[in-house]
């Protein structure tokens, strides 16, 4: 079965500096993708990024970053130049399922990040 | 903005009685779908739809039941809540087509905090 892990519940980040948000992933699919959504304290929730599997670069949005390794089944993100804003709970999470079908998300249990001036 | 909205946003109600929340659309997106959000699981899949009439099973579907009757509208119901309901329930919805730099992510709705006491 396909899984998201999430290992770090909470992280801290300094106002201004890079932070890496870790996810892991479980799939015997050749095909899937791997998407990050934000979610601040008003409840909403916010696409960031998307990385297919056979990107062959990492994407790129912004101060976001996706750091694919597809060996080791991660996609990690990366905020760049962290801004107070960023404060929120952040889920990585994967598609079950072909892009143009009815694909189905797998959430990690999220990471809450916070930063501080 | 995506153009959904879930209503009632708030709810509390007691144990046994039957629930409705209603996600509305105004995109004409063929895909919508009902996770709910509870502490350390991030967001399961409760049930989905790929067209007016056609809805299938996610993750966690039992004591829930969706109608699509028209494309705008997904409705989730709860027959006889349970405390273990207790959720923020959030709709999604998704266009299906990927066009240009559309990853065909999917589109949250605000949620819907229920309180089943």
């Amino acid at each position: 079965a396909q899984k998201i892990t999430q290992t770090q519940p909470g992280m801290f980040v300094q106002e201004k500096e890079a932070v890496t948000l870790d996810c892991t992933y479980d799939t015997s699919d050749q095909s899937y993708g791997l998407f990050w959504y934000k979610q601040p304290s008003s409840g909403e929730m916010i696409f960031l990024i998307y990385q297919g599997s056979y990107d062959e670069q990492n994407a790129t949005e912004g101060r976001y970053s996706l750091n694919f390794q597809k060996a080791r089944k991660s996609a990690n993100l990366v905020i760049s130049a962290s801004q107070l804003g960023d404060s929120a709970m952040y889920f990585c999470a994967m598609r079950e399922g072909r892009m143009d079908s009815s694909y189905k998300l797998i959430f990690g249990s999220g990471t809450r990040l916070l930063v501080r001036p | 903005d995506a153009g959904i909205t879930q209503s009632p946003r708030h709810k509390v109600t007691e144990t046994g009685t039957p629930v409705t929340l209603r996600c509305h659309q105004t995109e004409n997106h063929r895909y919508m779908y009902w996770y709910r959000q509870d502490p350390g699981h991030g967001l399961r899949l409760i049930h989905y739809s790929y067209g007016v009439k056609d809805t299938d099973k996610g993750e966690v579907s039992d004591g829930y039941s969706v109608s699509r009757s028209k494309t705008e509208d997904f409705l989730l119901t709860l027959e006889s809540a349970t405390s273990s309901q207790t959720s923020v329930y959030f709709c999604a919805i998704r266009s299906g087509v990927p066009t240009g730099d559309s990853y065909n992510e999917q589109f949250f709705g605000p949620g819907t905090r229920l309180t089943v006491l």
